[in-house]
């Protein structure tokens, strides 16, 4: 089991660029997390999702940011118009049910210049 | 704000020593804890959970405790070992979200001397 698999590792954009995160959940986990993760802070909650279906995106900013987790495929945290403010580190997680804990990803750490 | 937090940001500990890490939670409701351990550069590691129907659990070295009544949980590390030098999180889970979202502290940093 290959675990949570998050690619790219780093990621640099510029400002204005878009950015898209990676995420392939562990084998038989449909409900995939993501979080962010600025330097010396915890990590925030961002979007929840199951299979083509977004089920809470309460800790998503309400523009540039949008998350997508298909039928076929990983699930995507897509930045439109990256800024500064944006960089950070992105963890995504998986579980097989809700209500336990998941497994982490090692993290996409974007840097945006 | 947040209602998970940590009492101590960095905490310095002997090699063999026991260690131990706080934390607080506000939400009387939250009926999942879990404790997460994270090295430089990667991302956080399941170490141990405990749900509100227990006051204590024991793993390899672990142990957390969960005081319901003060809202506070801890970490012991038993026989710290330079491998255990990492940051560390408490989360909780508040049933009501129904979504398995988990709330984290900002963490403390476990440095062990050698």
């Amino acid at each position: 089991n290959a675990g949570v698999m998050q690619n790219p590792r780093h990621l640099v954009r510029r400002r204005g660029q878009e950015a898209r995160l990676r995420c392939s959940p562990m084998k038989g986990h449909s409900h995939v997390y993501w979080y962010r993760q600025l330097p010396e802070e915890g990590l925030k909650f961002m979007v929840y999702l199951q299979k083509e279906n977004i089920i809470d995106e309460s800790g998503m900013p309400k523009e540039r940011f949008s998350a997508e987790f298909p039928k076929e495929g990983p699930s995507i945290l897509r930045i439109q118009q990256v800024v500064r403010g944006d960089s950070a580190a992105y963890f995504c997680a998986s579980s097989p049910e809700v209500g336990g804990g998941y497994t982490f990803g090692s993290g996409t750490r974007l840097t945006v210049v | 704000g947040e209602s998970v937090g940590l009492h101590l940001p960095t905490l310095s500990v002997q090699e063999g020593d026991n260690s131990i890490i706080n934390c607080a939670y506000s939400n009387s409701a939250s009926d999942y804890f879990i404790w997460y351990k994270q090295e430089s550069g990667k991302g956080p590691q399941f170490i141990i959970d405990i749900r509100s129907n227990m006051d204590k659990r024991q793993g390899q070295r672990v142990t957390v405790l969960l005081n319901k009544t003060v809202k506070h949980l801890s970490l012991q590390i038993a026989a710290t070992q330079p491998g255990d030098s990492a940051v560390y999180f408490c989360a909780e889970n508040r049933p009501l979200s129904n979504t398995g979202k988990l709330i984290f502290g900002q963490g403390t940093t476990l440095q062990v001397k050698p």
